[in-house]
């Protein structure tokens, strides 16, 4: 069964430093990997996600993941947060093939931005 | 265009009340999903519909819950005679039918059972 594993149960970092937020996966094949983010009160958005191809994908307000099939991982990073980008982060994997199916998300992780 | 439409955006019921709680997905989206989401557990999956294919329902706790979606639109999560630990928020998401969509979350209706 696929699983995920979002260790940093809560983050907190100065505005203007880097983040990075760690996920580390476990699928017996290959997986399709999603971060999405959660504002307070809000659904969940969707920043990025890899399928195949470039395992360093690019998302919205300038995030970036990469996949490390090696490590089983697919880590988020900023080089410089905003302090709007507050908010609960969430990392899912899905089947890589066939018929769409069930996300399975990670447990995610609470970034706090300090000004 | 409009997003994932879910009502009411709260609700709070007794013990051993019927709930529903309805979600509007976006139009065209085949597939359907519900999640649970409780303080500290992450997203819960629990119930999944695409198309006119049976439902997974793997991921639906107990008997008590149920869910229903009409006409290949509209669906409606059933919890029976609710109990404390039903407290959570539940999130709709739609997604077209290809398996690499991402999902589109609606925000969600925050059940507190008392």
């Amino acid at each position: 069964a696929q699983s995920v594993t979002q260790p940093d149960i809560h983050i907190t970092v100065s505005e203007g430093a880097s983040l990075e937020l760690r996920c580390n996966y476990s699928y017996g094949a290959t997986p399709y990997l999603f971060w999405y983010v959660q504002s307070p009160g809000q659904g969940l958005q969707l920043l990025l996600k890899y399928f195949s191809g470039d395992t360093l994908v690019q998302g919205i307000k300038g995030f970036e993941a990469e996949f490390k099939r090696s490590q089983s991982s697919f880590n988020l990073r900023k080089p410089s947060v905003h302090w709007s980008d507050a908010a609960e982060y969430f990392c899912a994997v899905g089947k890589g093939t066939g018929t769409a199916s069930k996300l399975t998300f990670g447990t995610g992780t609470r970034l706090q931005v300090t000004l | 265009g409009a997003g994932v439409s879910q009502s009411p955006s709260n609700k709070v019921t007794e013990k051993g009340k019927d709930v529903e709680l309805r979600c509007d997905p976006i139009s065209g989206h085949t597939a359907l999903y519900w999640y649970r989401q409780s303080l500290g557990q992450g997203l819960e999956f629990l119930i999944y519909f695409q198309g006119n294919s049976a439902p997974d329902k793997s991921g639906l706790p107990s008997d008590r819950f149920s869910a229903e979606r009409t006409g290949g639109s509209v669906s409606t999560l059933t919890i029976q005679r609710t109990q404390q630990e039903d407290s959570a928020v539940y999130l709709c998401a739609s997604s077209p039918s290809s398996y690499n969509s991402p999902l589109h979350f609606g925000n969600g209706t925050r059940l507190t059972v008392t």
